[in-house]
Parts: C-alpha cells; sequence; structure tokens
C-alpha cells in the first residue's frame, strides 16, 4: 500500500465549475497535509497546508481534513483554465519528522 | 515568503563528466533540503533527504557514490552527479524546509534539466 494515493485523472471539468481532488493517506500519525500544484515542464508549488479537522479556505481553494478517515481534499471554486495542472498530494510523516510523502499527483484539465 | 534557488536551470554535458547542481534557500534557513529527480510524465521521486552538517540519507536504489550530497550550510546543499550517463537525463529538483507556524513546510526551488550527451 502506497503512503499517499491520489486517481491520476485526468480530471475534466468545465471552466467555472468546482473541481474535487481527493487524497488518501496510511499513517494514521500524520498530522500536517500539503496541496502542490505543478504545471507541466515547472517544478512543484505549495498551494494549502491544513493540520487540522474541517475545511481551511484560501481564495478559491478549500483543503478539507479528515483525520479519521485518513482523507485530504481540495476543492477549487470557479476553475479556470490556468489551473489546468497535475495536482499532488503530500503528507509529513507522523514518525519521522523530515519525511514527506507525496501521491503521484491528479491531473486538472480545465475545459474553457 | 520562502524562496528556493537552483542553479543552473539547465546543463548540457557530455557522457563520463560530472555536473553539479547548487539548492538555496533565500529568505530562510533550512535544516534539512530533499533532492528529487523526475522524468517526463512521471512522479517525483525523492532521491536524499539532507540535514546541514551530516550526512544524506539515501533511498533505496539511489547510488550514494553516484549522486554526491554535500549540505554546507543552512541554505545552501549541492548534487554532483558524477560520471553521468545519458540515462541520468532528467529534471532535477531540490525542496528546502520552513519552520512553519503549525510546521515545517516543503517549499521547492525551479528544478534543473540535466541533459547527458
Amino acid at each position: 500500500q502506497k503512503e499517499v494515493e491520489q486517481n491520476s485523472g485526468p480530471l475534466s471539468v468545465p471552466e467555472g465549475a468546482i473541481a474535487s481532488l481527493n487524497c488518501t493517506y496510511s499513517d494514521r500519525v500524520s498530522q500536517s497535509f500539503f496541496w502542490y500544484r505543478q504545471y507541466s515542464g515547472k517544478s512543484p508549488e505549495l498551494i494549502m497546508s491544513i493540520y487540522s479537522n474541517g475545511d481551511k479556505e484560501d481564495g478559491r481553494f478549500t483543503a478539507q481534513l479528515n483525520k479519521a478517515s485518513q482523507y485530504v481534499s481540495l476543492l477549487i471554486r470557479d476553475s479556470q483554465p490556468s489551473d489546468s495542472a497535475t495536482y499532488l498530494c503530500a503528507v509529513k510523516s507522523g514518525y519521522n519528522f523530515n519525511k514527506f510523502y507525496f501521491g503521484s499527483g491528479t491531473k486538472l484539465n480545465v475545459k474553457p | 515568503g520562502a524562496v528556493v534557488s537552483q542553479h543552473p536551470s539547465w546543463v548540457i554535458c557530455k557522457s563520463g563528466t560530472s555536473v553539479k547542481i547548487e539548492c538555496r534557500s533565500l529568505d530562510f534557513q533550512a535544516t534539512t533540503m530533499f533532492w528529487y529527480r523526475q522524468f517526463p510524465k512521471q512522479s517525483l521521486m525523492l532521491m536524499a533527504t539532507s540535514n546541514e552538517g551530516s550526512k544524506a540519507t539515501y533511498e533505496q536504489g539511489v547510488e550514494k557514490d553516484k549522486f554526491l550530497i554535500n549540505h554546507a550550510s543552512l541554505t545552501l546543499s549541492t548534487l554532483t552527479v558524477t560520471s553521468a550517463h545519458p540515462e541520468d537525463s532528467s529534471f532535477y529538483i531540490c525542496s528546502a524546509s520552513k519552520p512553519g507556524l503549525a510546521g515545517d513546510e516543503q517549499y521547492f526551488g525551479p528544478g534543473t534539466r540535466l541533459t547527458v550527451t
């Protein structure tokens, strides 16, 4: 079992819709969770971090965390073509504080 | 802010030569830096974790004698690809760990594209 699982996609949504990206993780004691965006040919960019159960909103982005279900999601409201990228979920190990586990990413296509 | 730079952004070298890539945290001190490799259309692959002043921890399958990592200061880590071969051609990305309000956050450099001919 991988430490972090994501659907590879592609997830296609029309412009203006809500894109929902999901991630599950296996380390029950993890406390820190991150979403990164990676455009083709570029390096990942941190867009959200979340540490507590519930929702965290930042502009058009909302991260949701449910530790009991070991589930993290990212909602992108009013999706724009410029949001088309691969979204990586990352989880910091609860045992080794130097260890971050990355999912393989979900490719999002926002169609004009 | 949290800015990480890498140099060079791209490099072409001949087979058998060595290439050094620098990673710097510009506006914070990073006790831990990470080196990744990414092949086209594939996932990030962690190569090693480096802590300032100590030896790097390499992931399984990564040759430490081929990929030399030096973390000389809290703002600089270097990766040297020794005796490079065409199969080492890849996108090499470093990241640095910055303490945040509720825990460390990892920030990535822009990457170095290595082509070995």
